[in-house]
């Protein structure tokens, strides 16, 4: 499994863009970038998730650099419910576990 | 979308008793799931792997004697600590997904906090 890293905390101020960095320079041609968040005392909630091109959905957008070894989570306009742990993960999908690391700590400061 | 329930949200119980946490997948068959522990400010942590109808794959460090795990059935598995004492308090979570469904992601429950006393 590709390793990861992220910064251990991050704040944002409410209504801003919130830009979330990882790197998984170890990253395998048939891993994907996902991204989870967990709300205190939550399940971990799905994000988004891509391969190489740059993903947008309800929630977020994901950029993914060229040779992959880094990626981008970015929420458009963060308010105070997406205080959470953000997690990157990559994963092969012919792999059902995930494992997780230490994530990104996010702060929306009102 | 897929979702995933746990039950229960929370337990209280003496030390010494057994606890038993279910995880079902509500729209969908899920031949495995999946196990985790969470102690406070931590991540997540695999514990097992909860395989239908044969025996889950524990990982390294975690007691299988301690945790039963049983996947009877394509929507449920369930996780029974064993003579539960304080230092099992913590957040346990589930998760599973589609069988077969390539790239789609994994779905979690929203977890049952385990208090012993």
């Amino acid at each position: 499994d590709a390793k990861t890293t992220q910064p251990p905390s991050m704040d944002c101020a409410e209504g801003r863009a919130a830009n979330l960095p990882c790197n998984h320079s170890t990253i395998s041609g048939n891993e994907y970038v996902y991204w989870y968040r967990q709300i205190h005392s939550q399940g971990p909630q799905y994000i988004i998730h891509g391969l190489k091109n740059n993903e947008t959905n309800e929630m977020a957008s994901l950029i993914i650099t060229e040779d992959r070894k880094s990626s981008t989570l970015i929420l458009p306009h963060a308010t105070l419910r997406d205080t959470a742990v953000y997690y990157c993960i990559p994963r092969s999908p012919r792999d059902d576990k995930i494992i997780f690391g230490k994530g990104t700590r996010l702060h929306i400061l009102p | 979308g897929a979702v995933v329930s746990q039950h229960p949200s929370w337990v209280i119980c003496k030390s010494g008793t057994s606890v038993k946490i279910e995880c079902r997948s509500l729209d969908f068959q899920a031949t495995t799931m999946f196990w985790y522990r969470q102690f406070p400010k931590q991540s997540l942590m695999l514990m097992a792997t909860s395989n239908e109808g044969s025996k889950a794959t524990y990982e390294q460090g975690v007691e299988k004697d301690k945790f039963l795990i049983n996947h009877a059935s394509l929507t449920l598995s369930t996780l029974t600590v064993t003579s539960a004492h304080p230092e099992d308090s913590s957040f346990y979570i589930c998760s599973a997904r589609v069988p077969l469904a390539g790239d789609q992601p994994q779905h979690f429950g929203d977890g049952t906090r385990l208090s012993i006393l």
